[in-house]
């Protein structure tokens, strides 16, 4: 799998906006970016999934420059129920596996 | 709900026993997947089955093993289980291959071995 490179942590605020950036230098042409969610003692939750440009859901955006080396979800007007592990992935064609990375742990203050 | 069941929720054993966690894909999902996450660890990928067969190996022990049936539910069999085998198993379905990671994971079993 594309190795993937995310910030261990972040904090902010209840009506912010946040942006976690993703690095994935290494990504191959048909690699799809997709974003889980993983609360405390649950199964991580699949919140986006894109290729190129731009993809909004009703939870989340995902952006993605031209050359794809990186991605950026973005949560708008976060709340507290936000606070949860993020995991960025990249996919492999040849592989079928999904491996997580240590993802970003997102800590939303009151 | 993501359509993925895991049975049990929770379960406790002893040291040395041998337990099997069910898994009951989305409809339609031909592949399943096992992970393992430890207390503040991590989701480690044990194995993969698609449409029976098994896809991809993780750092699966040789104590465990895994078989999915013919109506696509699988079963994680975990035996001399160990402390340091308590964790959270999860189990997930669905589309990934050819550069699609999309997977839907169940509720996930809480095995404490005692």
């Amino acid at each position: 799998l594309a190795k993937t490179t995310q910030p261990i942590s972040m904090d902010s605020y209840e009506g912010q906006e946040v942006n976690i950036t993703c690095s994935h230098n290494n990504i191959a042409t048909n690699d799809y970016i997709t974003w889980y969610q993983q609360f405390p003692s649950q199964g991580p939750r699949f919140i986006i999934q894109g290729y190129k440009t731009k993809v909004t859901n009703e939870v989340a955006s995902l952006f993605i420059p031209a050359d794809r080396k990186s991605s950026t979800l973005s949560l708008p007007r976060v709340s507290l129920s936000d606070t949860a592990v993020y995991y960025c992935l990249v996919g492999e064609e040849r592989d079928d596996k999904i491996i997580f990375g240590k993802g970003t742990r997102l800590h939303i203050l009151p | 709900d993501s359509g993925v069941t895991q049975t049990p929720k929770h379960l406790i054993t002893a040291t040395g026993q041998r337990v099997t966690l069910r898994c009951s894909p989305r409809s339609g999902d031909l592949s399943v997947y096992w992970y393992q996450q430890s207390l503040d660890q991590g989701l480690q990928f044990l194995i993969q089955y698609y449409n029976g067969e098994e896809r991809a190996k993780g750092n699966i022990l040789e104590r465990f093993s895994a078989q999915q049936f013919p109506d696509l539910h699988s079963e994680l069999n975990l035996s001399s289980l160990e402390l340091g085998d308590s964790a959270l198993y999860f189990c997930a379905s669905g589309r990934v291959g050819g550069g699609n990671t999309e997977a839907f994971f169940g509720q996930g079993t809480r095995l404490t071995v005692v």
